[in-house]
């Protein structure tokens, strides 16, 4: 059982609030991602790190920002979200060079 | 442009039966071809990786196979169960960086009917 945690597993907001998803691991991986999923469509990297203060920007723009002060931990912040933003979004974590990824639960985030 | 094609986009079947789900990719150059299986509302788990040099490998009732030549890929499930109802992906890793790019299929939804 892979230990990758996301909070919340919904978010429902309205149209301009800042918010925060949590991510976090105890597995030590030095690689995390935050991808996001629509409904019957393949997921879609938007942001990546290779460890703590390296942050990247994936294949898919993303009005949305992240950071790695810690190991374990890869927050994803959206500064005012919008309608456009529903989706559902999953991080993932893996070791060294393997390319095998562990994902959260996700969460569902609706914007209102 | 790479790519990676799964079908059938959805599929039913009856417990009990065996289904195959396919993957055609033109990802180059190939590193290797995971399947990972998506429970709904849970993220993907990887069932098995498939490098270049492997035809077949076998994981429980899940049995993936590899053509390199035609860059084809199956999943076969035998005697399916109610909890084999979920998403499959198929992700494809190049050789193209030290980490490699993953390339993911958008899923075959199968569903489990008692």
């Amino acid at each position: 059982e892979a230990d990758i945690y996301q909070t919340p597993r919904y978010l429902v907001i309205g149209t301009g609030k800042k918010i925060t998803l949590e991510c976090s691991q105890t597995m030590g991986h030095d690689k995390m991602y935050w991808y996001q999923q629509d409904p019957g469509m393949e997921l879609h990297l938007i942001h990546y790190s290779y460890g703590v203060n390296s942050t990247e920007k994936g294949d898919l723009s993303s009005e949305s920002t992240v950071s790695r002060i810690r190991t374990e931990h890869f927050p994803l912040t959206l500064e005012s979200a919008r309608p456009s933003h529903t989706s559902q979004y999953l991080c993932a974590s893996s070791a060294g060079g393997e390319r095998k990824l562990f994902f959260g639960s996700g969460t569902q985030l609706s914007v209102l | 442009k790479n790519q990676v094609e799964q079908s059938p986009q959805s599929l039913i079947i009856l417990e009990g039966k065996n289904c195959t789900l396919q993957c055609n990719y033109t990802v180059s150059p190939f590193s290797n071809l995971r399947w990972y299986k998506q429970d709904t509302g849970r993220g993907p788990v990887s069932l098995t990786i498939m490098t270049f040099s492997e035809n077949t490998k076998s994981n429980g009732r899940y049995t993936a196979t590899l053509d390199a030549d035609t860059k084809q890929s199956s999943l076969h499930i035998t005697a399916s169960q109610l909890s084999d109802s979920a998403s499959y992906i198929c992700v494809v890793s190049d050789r193209g960086s030290t980490l490699g790019r993953l390339y993911f299929g958008r899923g075959t939804q199968l569903t489990v009917w008692p």
